[in-house]
């Protein structure tokens, strides 16, 4: 089937506007995950949604981020009045569990972001 | 939180050689470690994962090993090929997140 998908591929939009960003996990997958990578830097964790449960939204940088999953399936992640540092690629990813707990993350292929 | 520090950002390799990049984290020893391919204007894709009580594990050109003595994984292509030129990732697991590294960039020179 298809893999992760994210929407738009690129963005660009003005400071101080409010962005929506768009994941379409894996069917079947139960875990969400959000990245963010700055240019020349290692992926930034945001948000993971399991299932049901509560989301741990422990790597949000601010209150202007956050995260939704509805239905178990799609995810929107919204920034709100973005400032120049918001500029990044913010990636998704679902995963599935292997046997003895480990789990496997498909990406997708990102959304960039530029701020002007 | 785990520190994690991937050998230099670029390596140089020509076709044919063994290319060999390091993993190097700073706190506790996760349950599994994984290495992950990155290509520009993609998302990473998942290539091999090593528990804590296996040392290495192979698939195909590709080897990793696991030493939770020393905090380390090093990560193995022989025979390498232009094609594996990429950036390559190593991530570990600590609650519901994963720590990634910065990654190294290897280039493949035919």
């Amino acid at each position: 089937g298809a893999g992760v998908s994210q929407s738009p591929s690129n963005k660009v939009t003005e400071k101080g506007k409010d962005v929506e960003l768009r994941c379409d996990p894996i069917s079947g997958h139960t875990a969400l995950y959000w990245y963010r990578q700055s240019l020349g830097q290692g992926l930034e964790f945001l948000i993971y949604f399991q299932g049901n449960s509560a989301p741990d939204k422990s790597g949000l940088p601010s209150d202007r981020f956050s995260a939704e999953r509805t239905g178990g399936s799609v995810s929107t992640l919204t920034i709100q009045r973005t400032q120049q540092e918001d500029s990044a690629v913010y990636l998704c990813a679902s995963s599935s569990r292997l046997a003895g707990g480990a789990d496997i993350q498909y990406f997708g292929a990102g959304t960039r972001l530029s701020v002007l | 939180s785990q520190k994690i520090e991937q050998n230099s950002e670029a390596l140089n390799i020509q076709e044919g050689k063994t290319a060999t990049l390091t993993c190097n984290y700073t706190n506790y020893s996760p349950a599994y470690l994984q290495w992950y391919r990155q290509d520009p204007g993609r998302g990473p894709v998942f290539l091999l994962l090593i528990r804590e009580n296996e040392k290495e594990k192979r698939k195909e050109r590709l080897k990793v090993t696991f030493d939770t003595t020393l905090k380390q994984s090093l990560f193995h292509i022989t025979a390498s090929q232009p094609a594996d030129s990429a950036t390559y990732l190593c991530a570990l697991p600590t609650g519901n997140q994963f720590y990634f590294g910065t990654g190294t960039s290897l280039t493949v020179i035919p």
